[in-house]
């Protein structure tokens, strides 16, 4: 079984550009969480999803930053006109159910904004 | 909502030491708490966690966790650290809807 996939594991941004960061849930997995993690800090909560869903988006910044988790296919978090603050390690985590209490991580993107 | 304090960014033993890692968390519902460790570059891998029931909780690696509802605390626990078990490790706490917070990471170093 699977665990949690995110690809790419590493990006490279200029200033302005956009960033795409997908995650792909554990097989039965049907909601997605989205994770930032500064150099040297902790994980900080920006989203949560189900399928075609927003559950909790109240860590999310309110501009530039989005996210979609389609009925089909990987969830997306998308930044646009990236800066480089948005450098840091994005990491996805999946659970089967709202109650289950446990997440699974994947291995995370590192963005890296020029 | 809930909110996580570990208390101590570094801790430093010795290899064979006790390791204890402090973790205080608030919550206004009944929490479900856990311990992930981060190795360098890599994602978080679940040590151990409590739910309900024992609150004395087992997880992988020799580590373990006591709930304490009482000091609202979930401190982590190996009788003798490896060299191996250098890395981040980071307390976290959910309600029922799967809110998860993490503290702010504590990293271990385990000196030879």
């Amino acid at each position: 079984n699977a665990g949690v996939m995110q690809n790419p594991r590493h990006l490279v941004r200029r200033r302005g550009q956009e960033a795409r960061l997908r995650c792909s849930p554990m097989k039965g997995h049907s909601h997605v969480y989205w994770y930032r993690q500064l150099p040297e800090e902790g994980l900080k909560f920006m989203v949560y999803l189900q399928k075609e869903n927003i559950i909790d988006e109240s860590g999310m910044p309110k501009e530039r930053f989005s996210a979609e988790f389609p009925k089909e296919g990987p969830s997306i978090l998308r930044i646009q006109q990236v800066v480089r603050g948005d450098s840091a390690a994005y990491f996805c985590a999946s659970s089967p159910d709202r109650s289950s209490g446990t997440q699974y991580f994947g291995p995370g993107t590192r963005l890296t904004v020029l | 909502a809930q909110s996580v304090t570990q208390l101590g960014s570094h801790v430093s033993v010795s290899e064979g030491a006790l390791v204890l890692l402090r973790c205080n968390y608030s919550s206004s519902v009944p929490p479900y708490l856990f311990w992930y460790v981060q190795y360098p570059n890599q994602g978080l891998q679940l040590l151990l966690k409590y739910t309900t029931g024992a609150t004395l909780v087992k997880g992988i690696n020799g580590f373990e966790a006591e709930f304490k509802k009482s000091e609202t605390s979930f401190h982590l626990t190996k009788p003798s650290a490896h060299m191996s078990d250098a890395a981040e490790y980071f307390c976290a706490v959910s309600g029922n809807n799967n809110d998860m917070r993490f503290g702010a990471g504590t990293r271990l170093t385990v000196k030879p």
